[in-house]
């Protein structure tokens, strides 16, 4: 266990549903991140926040809505999703931005 | 341009070789990091390299950094058959606007068989 947790692990949905990741890291870390892992594809990363601010945005459609109510938890909350959107969705966070990652096991979404 | 290739994509061993990956990357970095993946898992730390160091040891790990050549090797001795897993560098370059992140490669995937 890495001490980063997240639900669920598997999702399906229809592209009209509105549905939510959650993550919560146990750690007492700073940071905390969204990535989107496709197949053949590197690692993207998606949202940063710090203390609970974003602090970056990389050009993510709106239709994936990201909130840290705190520095514990993250949300990604998704709505009218199109089928390329099914990926392994992972979460992470880290003490700082220069330190090692921890991962949580990550949600399987699949977008029918 | 993509930041942390790695190379090769796939490699395929015995159990008690030894595995060579590497990772080239395009501009300056504040450090590298790989991680492991197993399937359909989250990624796992393994080893941080800091860009003034050359080299780094955590068990059964050994990790280069050639700065010069922009380029970091991963070694895995006397490998198990439970090293199988993706293996992912990611190179640290920090940004003024936002700190530092993390640009990951496309993974080798390493199987070791019995």
């Amino acid at each position: 266990e890495t001490g980063v947790t997240q639900t669920p692990r598997h999702l399906v949905m229809g592209m009209t549903n509105k549905k939510s990741l959650k993550c919560e890291q146990h750690l007492g870390h700073n940071a905390m991140y969204w990535y989107k892992q496709s197949a053949k594809k590197p690692l993207e990363l998606m949202f940063v926040y710090s203390l609970e601010e974003r602090v970056e945005n990389n050009s993510v459609p709106s239709r994936f809505s990201p909130e840290c109510p705190n520095s514990s938890h993250l949300f990604l909350h998704l709505h009218t999703l199109q089928p390329e959107d099914s990926a392994l969705y992972l979460c992470a966070s880290s003490q700082s931005f220069r330190g090692e990652q921890y991962f949580g096991p990550g949600t399987r979404l699949t977008v029918t | 341009s993509q930041q942390g290739e790695e190379d090769p994509q796939a490699l395929s061993i015995q159990e008690g070789e030894n595995a060579t990956m590497n990772c080239s990357y395009k501009t300056s970095i504040n450090n590298l990091q790989w991680y492991r993946q197993n399937s359909g898992r989250g990624l796992v730390h393994l080893i941080l390299i800091r860009s003034n160091e050359r080299e780094k040891h955590s068990g059964r790990l050994r990790v280069t950094l050639d700065t010069s050549k922009k380029s970091s090797s991963l070694l895995i001795t006397a490998s198990r058959a439970a090293d199988t897993a993706s293996y992912f560098c990611a190179t640290a370059l920090f940004m003024e606007t936002s700190g530092s992140r993390l640009t990951f490669g496309e993974g080798t995937q390493l199987t070791v068989n019995p």
